[in-house]
């Protein structure tokens, strides 16, 4: 099955900067999704990006798509402390689009410090 | 407000008992999915099922059973049978296809004491 893996494992920055997590996969997809789960919470959906897309654009998130080398980027600009979270990246298990679930990496745990 | 239920939220099960954990949606989803969180770890699969009355296993189903009789409703049941059950689960639902991601719910803490 095809997987994501998250870099780095955990981020600290200071509020007002920008953040950037990186998500690397194995195996040809056709979307890619971001989530972010706060501390023993559920996951909450922030973003799918498409394989014929590279960059896409959600308020202050900026996801980008390198099929060619098969990674991904998310950025968060002007964080703020409400930012703090755990961020995975998720991939169809299989050739399908997700119907038959979803693969998620280990995430990227973000610190924003006040 | 639509949205996925999980109960309880929290459990507790001692050795050698089976617990069913409830997840209800009424979102009109018809794909449900059953996942496992371990500390620091990322999500398993642990069953899905794409319509009423259909399921699949996952990556990890020994242990667990699933039904799907109704639409809005997917309960997991955690048995005896699974060796390491203190987990958090979580259950997420979606439309078909590719459209768009999931929806989760608060998931549940179990542990056995």
């Amino acid at each position: 099955s095809q997987q994501g893996e998250e870099d780095p494992q955990a981020l600290s920055i200071q509020e007002g900067e920008n953040a950037t997590m990186n998500c690397s996969y194995k195996t040809s997809i056709n979307n890619l999704q971001w989530y972010r789960q706060n501390s023993g919470r559920g996951l909450v959906h922030l973003i799918l990006i498409r394989s014929n897309e590279r960059e896409k654009h959600s308020g202050r998130l900026r996801v980008t798509l390198d099929t060619s080398k098969k990674s991904s980027s998310l950025l968060i600009t002007a964080s703020r402390a409400a930012d703090t979270a755990s961020y995975f990246c998720a991939t169809p298990r299989n050739s399908g689009g997700g119907a038959d679930g979803l693969t998620f990496g280990k995430g990227t745990h973000l610190i924003i410090q006040p | 407000d639509g949205g996925i239920t999980q109960s309880p939220k929290y459990l507790f099960r001692k050795e050698g008992q089976n617990v069913t954990l409830s997840c209800e949606q009424n979102l009109n989803h018809d794909a449900m999915y059953w996942y496992r969180q371990d500390p620091g770890q990322g999500l398993r699969l642990i069953y899905y099922s794409q319509i009423v009355n259909d399921f699949q296993k996952g990556d990890i189903a020994e242990g667990y059973s699933v039904s799907r009789e109704k639409k809005e409703s997917f309960p997991l049941t955690v048995t005896s049978a699974q060796k390491n059950p203190t987990a958090f689960y979580l259950c997420a639902s979606s439309v078909q296809g590719p459209s768009g991601g999931y929806t989760f719910g608060s998931g549940t803490r179990l542990t056995v004491v």
